[in-house]
């Protein structure tokens, strides 16, 4: 157990609907990010939260958003799914995101989201 | 677009072995991380090396940073069928709001028979 929590661990939804993925942090760690994982693209980065605000953003598409609430749990909505969006989603927390060089993620397992 | 790349991206050698993996770019990175993943889960770390020329050892693993701080590599002595798995490096870089992301490589597939 890494102490990232990450639910559900297995999605299968339709195309055109809407999902939510849950991220708890390990505990004390402020920063939370998002990476999407597929075959073909690798592991790719969506978004980063820093104690609630969003940090950086990378390849996260306008039909995904993401948000980390007060108590520092994040949520990715995936909306208007395609067939494309079957990916593994990956959560990952570290202590701090600040200009600290040589800081280590803890990654979730995953929530494997399968689009039919 | 990938920044970083990895080679190889498979490799498949017997218990025993030696073997290196690769990870090169064009880009400069302020840190450089590699990670294993297994088959269900998510990265694990492994190591992470900030200054140019730096080399770490963890038992048979051996993690070099470029001197340019643009590229890495692992070396495995030994292999053995519990090094089996998928090996990302990545790259920090800063971004504008003084926080930094990880850039993570292609990733290489390792397979180690017994």
């Amino acid at each position: 157990d890494s102490g990232v929590t990450q639910t559900p661990k297995h999605l299968i939804t339709a195309t055109g609907q809407r999902v939510t993925l849950r991220c708890s942090p390990r505990s004390g760690d402020l920063s939370v990010y998002w990476y999407q994982q597929s075959l073909d693209q690798g592991l790719q980065f969506l978004i980063q939260y820093y104690n609630g605000e969003e940090r950086a953003k990378g390849n996260i598409l306008e039909r995904f958003s993401a948000q980390q609430f007060p108590d520092l749990h994040s949520e990715l909505n995936l909306s208007s799914l395609e067939l494309g969006d079957s990916a593994l989603y990956f959560c990952a927390s570290s202590g701090t995101g600040r200009g600290a060089r040589g800081y280590g993620y803890t990654f979730g397992s995953g929530t494997r989201l399968t689009v039919v | 677009t990938q920044l970083l790349e990895q080679s190889p991206q498979f490799l498949s050698i017997q218990e025993g072995e030696n073997l290196t993996v690769y990870c090169n770019s064009s880009s400069v990175f302020s840190s450089l991380q590699w990670y294993r993943q297994e088959p269900g889960e998510g990265p694990v770390l492994l190591v992470t090396v900030v200054t140019g020329g730096e080399v770490k050892k963890l038992k048979r693993l051996t993690f070099q940073f470029g001197d340019a701080r643009k590229d890495s590599s692992l070396h495995i002595t030994a292999a053995q069928p519990g090094d089996t798995g998928l090996y990302l490096c990545a790259g920090g870089r800063n971004v504008n709001t003084g926080f930094q992301k990880l850039v993570f490589g292609t990733g290489t597939r390792l397979l180690v028979s017994p």
